[in-house]
This record gives structure tokens, C-alpha cells and sequence, in this order.
């Protein structure tokens, strides 16, 4: 069964600055996607980045961009030029190619401080 | 344009009670889904169905019921309702295939409160 593991329940950080929030994930799988999701008090689910395995380039999205490190099946999201609307629950996710689920970490509450 | 609509966004009701949530989106995605966020915010798979039929259950307990009339519409009813059953239901929709990126869209939640 793939796991997924989130190990910073909460980070905080001032605005403008760069945070970088780390997810861990096991599986015996070649071909998956991963992605980060983004939660706001709103509660809305909202995607950020995907990153396909068999990719060796790490994704990029403006101010959002991972760092895929397939071989220790590190995943982390790093923000630059944090903003306060960046203050939300962030979700790592993984799913294997033909399976249809999204199997999420525990998350981690990111507090942008003005 | 809402892209996943879900009804109710909010829903308390008594122990005991059977109620319905309901999910439909506008993307022309095939496959729907239906997570609960529980009061710890972790998210789990409950359901997944592919052009209306069932691909995904996940130990739900028999008192959850998915229907889907067709591929833009899932519905989740519940019988029976227990304190432990609220939580936040998250409707999704995705598109299956070959060249599809698993990218699966969320509906705004259905806070479920169980008194």
C-alpha cells in the first residue's frame, strides 16, 4: 500500500520569503504522479503543482515549484515570495498510473505572517 | 462556471437520520469521486466511479450509498446516521485515459454534522 508522510504539521513564515514544506511517500510502483494541494480556510480543495514520475525535470508553477527526488521518494514544495493568501493547509498526494485513488499525507498548516 | 458543485455546503442533522449529498460537475470528466476529510483533516477515498460504475470502495460501512445516473453526477446517501459520521465530504472529478493527467478537481465540501 502506498503511504504518504507529511512530518511538519504546522510552519509559519514572514511574507516574501521562501518555505519549502517536505512530503515523503513509499511505494514499489515506476509510473505515479504526485501533487500538492492547497486548502484554505475556505476549505475549497485547490491544485497547485503535479509532478509526473517519469519526469525528470521538477514542475514548476510562478511562485510554486517541487523538488521530485525520485530515488528517496521526497516530494517538498517550495514557495518564494510567500504571500498571505499563501496561509492555508497544504496536502501532498499520490497516485499510482491506472489507479484511480489520490492517497493523501496528514498535511501541514502554513501561517504567512505579515 | 462552477466546475464540481456540490449541495448541500453544510448539513446537521440527528443520529438516525438519512440524508443525501449531492455532486455534479461541468468539466466532461468520466470518473467522480468521494472523499471525507475528518476532524483532523486527513482525507481518505471513500468512492470512485468510472462512466457510472463503481470502481473504488474502500471499507465504507454499508450504510453509504453511492448512485450515479450518469457520468456528471454522484451522489452519496447515508442511512442511519452516527455521531461518528461528521465530517467534510469532498465530491472530485477526473478524466481517465491514456494521455489524462489524474488531475482530479474538488467540490467545495459538505460539512456534515451529526448532533
Amino acid at each position: 500500500a502506498q503511504t504518504v508522510t507529511q512530518s511538519q504539521p504546522e510552519m509559519s513564515v514572514q511574507e516574501a520569503e521562501t518555505v519549502t514544506l517536505s512530503c515523503t511517500y513509499d511505494t514499489s510502483e515506476s509510473n505515479y504522479y504526485l501533487f500538492w494541494y492547497k486548502q484554505p480556510p475556505s476549505r475549497q480543495m485547490i491544485l497547485v503543482i503535479r509532478q509526473e514520475a517519469y519526469k525528470q525535470q521538477n514542475a514548476t508553477e510562478n511562485r510554486f515549484s517541487v523538488n521530485f527526488q525520485k530515488a528517496a521518494k521526497s516530494f517538498s514544495l517550495k514557495i518564494s515570495d510567500s504571500q498571505l493568501g499563501d496561509t492555508a493547509m497544504y496536502f501532498c498526494a499520490f497516485t499510482n498510473f491506472g489507479n484511480e485513488k489520490l492517497t493523501f499525507g496528514t498535511g501541514t498548516r502554513l501561517t504567512i505572517i505579515p | 462556471d462552477t466546475a464540481v458543485s456540490q449541495t448541500p455546503k453544510y448539513l446537521v442533522t440527528q443520529m438516525g437520520n438519512d440524508k443525501s449529498i449531492k455532486c455534479e460537475q461541468n468539466l466532461g470528466h468520466d470518473t467522480m469521486y468521494w472523499y471525507k476529510q475528518d476532524s483532523k483533516k486527513f482525507l481518505k477515498i471513500m468512492f470512485s466511479y468510472n462512466n457510472k460504475e463503481l470502481i473504488i470502495n474502500e471499507t465504507v460501512p454499508n450504510r453509504f450509498s453511492p448512485k450515479s445516473p450518469d457520468k456528471a453526477h454522484l451522489n452519496l446517501h447515508i442511512n442511519s446516521l452516527e455521531l461518528g459520521d461528521s465530517a467534510v465530504y469532498f465530491c472530485a472529478s477526473s478524466r481517465r485515459g491514456q494521455t489524462h493527467s489524474y488531475e482530479q478537481y474538488f467540490g467545495p465540501g459538505t460539512r456534515l454534522t451529526v448532533t
